[in-house]
């Protein structure tokens, strides 16, 4: 089945500075990586997902890079806030289990004001 | 439009007991998951419900099951509780009902099991 790993398994950075999570997957079938944000206490919410006939997508200071060969791809946040401390969750379909989502385990990112 | 809800919001249990937790999908969603949360580690898939049947499962023992309904609202059941399940249940609904469009998570139902 599906392995997803994540690093690293936490993060803290300085205001205004760029973070950046990777994670890495086995099945060469997957063709969706979505990244979600959980905020302590609060559901996980989708922030920014790609697909893998892309290698790069962005949405403001958020942006995802895929790399298929490598089967890896990664979340850049640039000029962090406080608001930006929070859970990353990345993800990929599970092949074994119908292509449901099987999640890495966590970045906790904490930014400094 | 109405969001993913969950109840009970928490909840606490002995060893042996049984546990029923339940979800409302989002207004037009057709398709429920259930993941669980253990503290500190990522959602893990238990299964999914797509028209009132199973339809993907992850690595759980059969003592996890569940339903789905014609409103597609879901439960999730626990037999012979353990202390390891302790953790957050977190419903998802979906449009997909493969793994390649967006979860929308309900707040979860966080089980203690003493």
């Amino acid at each position: 089945g599906e392995n997803v790993e994540q690093h690293p398994s936490t993060l803290s950075v300085q205001e205004g500075d760029s973070a950046v999570i990777k994670c890495t997957y086995s099945d060469s079938a997957s063709n969706y990586f979505p990244w979600y944000k959980q905020e302590l206490g609060k559901r996980p919410q989708l922030i920014i997902d790609i697909r893998s006939n892309v290698g790069e997508k962005k949405d403001q200071r958020i942006a995802v890079t895929l790399n298929k060969t490598a089967k890896h791809f990664s979340l850049h946040i640039t000029e962090t806030q406080p608001e930006d401390s929070a859970v990353y969750f990345c993800a990929a379909p599970h092949k074994a289990a119908g292509n449901k989502l099987t999640f890495g385990g966590g970045t906790r990112v904490l930014v400094k004001p | 439009e109405t969001g993913v809800t969950q109840s009970p919001t928490h909840l606490i249990k002995t060893r042996g007991q049984q546990v029923t937790l339940r979800c409302s999908s989002q207004s037009g969603h057709n398709t429920v998951s259930w993941y669980q949360q253990a503290l500190g580690q990522g959602p893990q898939f238990i299964f999914q419900y797509y028209r009132e049947e199973e339809n993907g499962r992850g690595n759980f023992p059969p003592r996890f099951s569940g339903l789905q309904f014609p409103n597609y609202s879901s439960e999730l059941n626990v037999n012979a509780l353990e202390l390891d399940d302790s953790a957050l249940y977190l419903c998802a609904s979906s449009l997909w009902v493969q793994g390649d469009g967006e979860l929308f998570f309900g707040e979860g139902s966080r089980l203690t099991v003493l």
